[in-house]
């Protein structure tokens, strides 16, 4: 079983580059996620997703895109990086809201 | 809003010897509470999980914790930790009405030969 697959595992950007962070999960689950961790931190939620064709903001969805248009996909979108946006970043899926969220294996993203 | 607190940073414990992390949180709504481990250059792998019923949990590797709704915490325990048990460990919850995950900052252990 893939789970949660993250691509690309790494990145590089210059100020002001846009990219597409991919996830897919194969477990047909309706909630989907993406996180940003920061040392110290801990993990922060940017979107999520409770179905295909529905979005919604979370704690820091500033200079970021989502859309859901099948249930598998979630890709997120940096219009504009920005140094700040310098992070780790985890897609994770659950099939309900009290199901533990399952995790990809994450994207380092620096942004110069 | 939900928050969660780790009091604790870092905790460093020689291999064999008993652990606690410490998990606090605030929320107004009933809420159901878990534990992630981080190992090296991975994604975050469930270690237990608290929904209702027995306030003590049970989970992977010999982990277990006990929520209580009196002090809203949430400690995660073991008796004898291995070297192999060295990660970054957090807390999260969420409740029952929304579908959002709230993590605690980490707590990195730490296990000394």
């Amino acid at each position: 079983n893939a789970g949660v697959t993250q691509t690309p595992k790494f990145q590089v950007l210059k100020t002001g580059q846009s990219m597409t962070l991919q996830c897919a999960q194969d477990m047909n689950h309706e909630y989907m996620s993406w996180y940003r961790q920061d040392p110290g931190m801990g993990l922060r939620l940017i979107h999520y997703s409770v179905g295909a064709g529905i979005t919604d903001q979370g704690e820091v969805p500033n200079g970021y895109n989502v859309s859901r248009s099948t249930t598998e996909d979630f890709p997120l979108r940096l219009l504009s990086a920005a140094p700040s946006q310098t992070s780790v970043y985890f897609c994770a899926s659950s099939y309900s809201l009290d199901s533990p969220l399952h995790f990809g294996n994450g994207t380092r993203l620096t942004v110069t | 809003a939900q928050s969660v607190t780790q009091l604790d940073s870092q905790v460093p414990v020689f291999e064999e010897a008993p652990v606690e992390l410490r998990c606090n949180y605030s929320s107004s709504v009933s809420v159901y509470l878990f534990w992630y481990v981080q190992y090296p250059n991975q994604g975050l792998q469930l270690l237990l999980k608290y929904l209702s019923g027995s306030t003590l949990v049970k989970g992977i590797n010999g982990f277990e914790a006990e929520f209580n709704k009196s002090q809203t915490s949430f400690h995660l325990r073991k008796p004898s930790v291995h070297i192999s048990d060295t990660a970054e460990y957090f807390c999260a919850v969420t409740d029952n009405y929304g579908q959002n995950f709230v993590f605690g900052p980490g707590t990195r252990l730490s296990v000394l030969p």
